[in-house]
């Protein structure tokens, strides 16, 4: 059974820069998976960041950016600001659905 | 604009049936790839079902032969048929629309709690 991994938690610092990563349990991940990425606060709908790897949804602020990395998928923001505090979620296309990572609980401090 | 309304959750018994329904406005539901998502409680989000634009239907083998997903053209609504529910489908249930092939547009979500 096939699992897509997202480190559970990761902190960075106000202004700095942070990648958070979206890898397969088997293979690697590659633009044929078409890698959208999602950030999501307590007793909101999910919004969407980034999709099919690297275009990011409108008005969604250019420090963040998608893009494949080794043989994972990447969300790096740079420059984290307070509001950046989130969970965060990828999810691949995998022709008959879609899987989710398990998130990442990203803290800003 | 796009926009996704969800209904028809609620608190339902185990072992009970209850349909979700996602009113779309802005776009047409039978062109588009359109998904279940759900998350539980304290939990990550899951994805449940999709029905592409040609009409195939998928689902995760957590719901398979229990949920069934369907479009209804003329209201431009997509629904999700739950049967035999049981305590661990108990979750926030999100529409979303694709953009692409993945989940873009998403709606407010609708509450289903699984409990006697």
């Amino acid at each position: 059974q096939t699992v897509v991994t997202q480190e559970p938690s990761f902190s960075v610092s106000p202004g700095g820069t942070v990648t958070l990563t979206c890898g397969l349990s088997s293979g690697s991940v590659s633009t044929s998976y078409y890698p959208s990425w999602y950030q999501q606060t307590p007793g909101q709908a999910p919004r969407t960041l980034i999709y099919s790897t690297n275009t990011r949804s409108s008005g969604v602020p250019d420090r963040f950016s998608g893009s494949i990395l080794g043989n994972k998928a990447a969300l790096t923001i740079t420059g984290a600001q307070a509001d950046d505090e989130s969970d965060y979620y990828c999810v691949l296309y995998m022709g008959s659905g879609i899987l989710f990572g398990g998130g990442t609980k990203l803290t800003v401090l | 604009e796009v926009q996704l309304v969800e209904s028809g959750g609620g608190l339902i018994q185990p072992g009970g049936s209850l349909r979700l329904s996602c009113a779309a406005s802005g776009f047409t539901v039978s062109s588009n790839y359109m998904s279940w998502v759900r998350q539980a409680p304290g939990k990550g989000l899951e994805w449940v079902s999709v029905i592409y634009s040609g009409g195939s239907t998928y689902y995760a083998d957590s719901v398979k032969g229990r949920f069934t997903i369907s479009r209804d053209n003329s209201k431009n609504t997509l629904y999700l048929q739950m049967n035999s529910l049981r305590a661990e489908d108990t979750a926030v249930y999100y529409c979303a629309r694709a953009l692409g092939v993945t989940p873009h547009y998403w709606g407010q979500g609708t509450l289903v709690t699984v409990s006697s």
